[in-house]
C-alpha cells in the first residue's frame, strides 16, 4: 500500500507468505532511500538503503526495489514472519542532506 | 553501546509548564537529531545539531528550545506548548551529519493538558 495522507494504509499477510510494501516519493533529485520499520512503542528502525544508482539491492530475507522513471520504491519481505508486524516507513534524502519520510504502511501477519 | 536513550518515556504537562526532554548517546555521533511524530503519521524533523551547533531549525515555534550540551547529549526544552504538540518525540543520531546511519531512540510521548 502507499502513504495517502491521512491514515495508515495496513497490508495483511499470512505467516510464511512473501510481503510487498510500496513507496511513492516525491524528489527526482534524492540520491538516497531507506526503509524503516516502526514497532509499537519503539522508535525507527533502520532496515535497508539504497542509492539511486542502483535498481536492487538485497539483505538478509529483505530486499528493496527502486525505480526511478516512475519514483517508486518497494521493499519486499520473504517469509513473512510475525515479528515483522510493524510500521513501514520509506525515507528519501532531499535537499541538505536531511531526510523526509514517506506516510508509512502497517505490516501485520497473521499466524 | 549502539543505543540511543531518552527520558522520559512519558511525560503529562500543562500548557503552562516547563518541561525537558533528554537523549543521550554514547557511539561518538556528531550529529544529533530532534523528531516529531504525532499519530498514524511519519516522524517530521524540527532541529540537527552538527558538532554541538544548531545547523538546522525547521521552523519550530520557540515554544521548543534545543540545546546540545556535549557530543553525548541533547535536551529539548518545553514551555507554554499547546495541546496540539501532544506527539511521540524521537531522537536520533548519526556519525556526522549524513541519513546514512542514523540510529533512532525509543522517543517520549508527551501529552499536553
Amino acid at each position: 500500500g502507499e502513504s495517502v495522507g491521512l491514515h495508515l494504509p495496513t497490508l495483511s499477510v499470512q505467516e510464511g507468505d512473501n510481503s510487498i510494501i510500496n513507496c511513492a516519493y516525491s524528489n527526482s533529485a534524492s540520491d538516497y532511500f531507506i526503509w524503516y520499520k516502526q514497532e509499537s512503542g519503539k522508535g525507527p528502525q533502520f532496515i535497508i538503503d539504497i542509492r539511486s544508482n542502483m535498481d536492487k539491492r538485497q539483505g538478509q530475507r529483505v530486499t528493496v526495489l527502486l525505480n526511478k522513471t516512475v519514483k517508486h520504491l518497494s521493499l519486499q519481505i520473504a517469509a513473512t514472519q510475525p515479528g515483522d508486524s510493524a510500521v513501514y516507513f520509506c525515507a528519501e534524502n532531499n535537499a541538505g542532506n536531511m531526510l523526509t519520510f514517506g506516510g508509512g504502511t502497517r505490516l501485520m501477519v497473521k499466524p | 553501546d549502539t543505543e540511543v536513550t531518552q527520558t522520559p518515556k512519558h511525560l503529562v504537562m500543562g500548557m503552562t509548564n516547563k518541561k525537558s526532554l533528554k537523549c543521550e548517546q554514547h557511539m561518538g555521533h556528531r550529529a544529533m537529531y530532534w523528531y516529531k511524530q504525532k499519530a498514524k503519521k511519519p516522524p517530521e524533523l524540527m532541529f540537527v545539531y552538527s558538532y554541538e551547533k544548531l545547523s538546522i531549525n525547521e521552523s519550530v515555534p520557540s515554544r521548543f528550545s534545543p540545546e546540545c550540551p556535549n557530543s553525548s547529549l541533547l535536551n529539548l526544552h518545553l514551555h507554554a506548548l499547546q495541546p496540539e504538540d501532544s506527539a511521540l518525540y524521537l531522537c536520533a543520531s548519526s556519525p556526522v551529519r549524513d541519513t546514512i546511519s542514523q540510529y533512532f531512540g525509543p522517543g517520549t510521548r508527551l501529552l499536553v493538558l
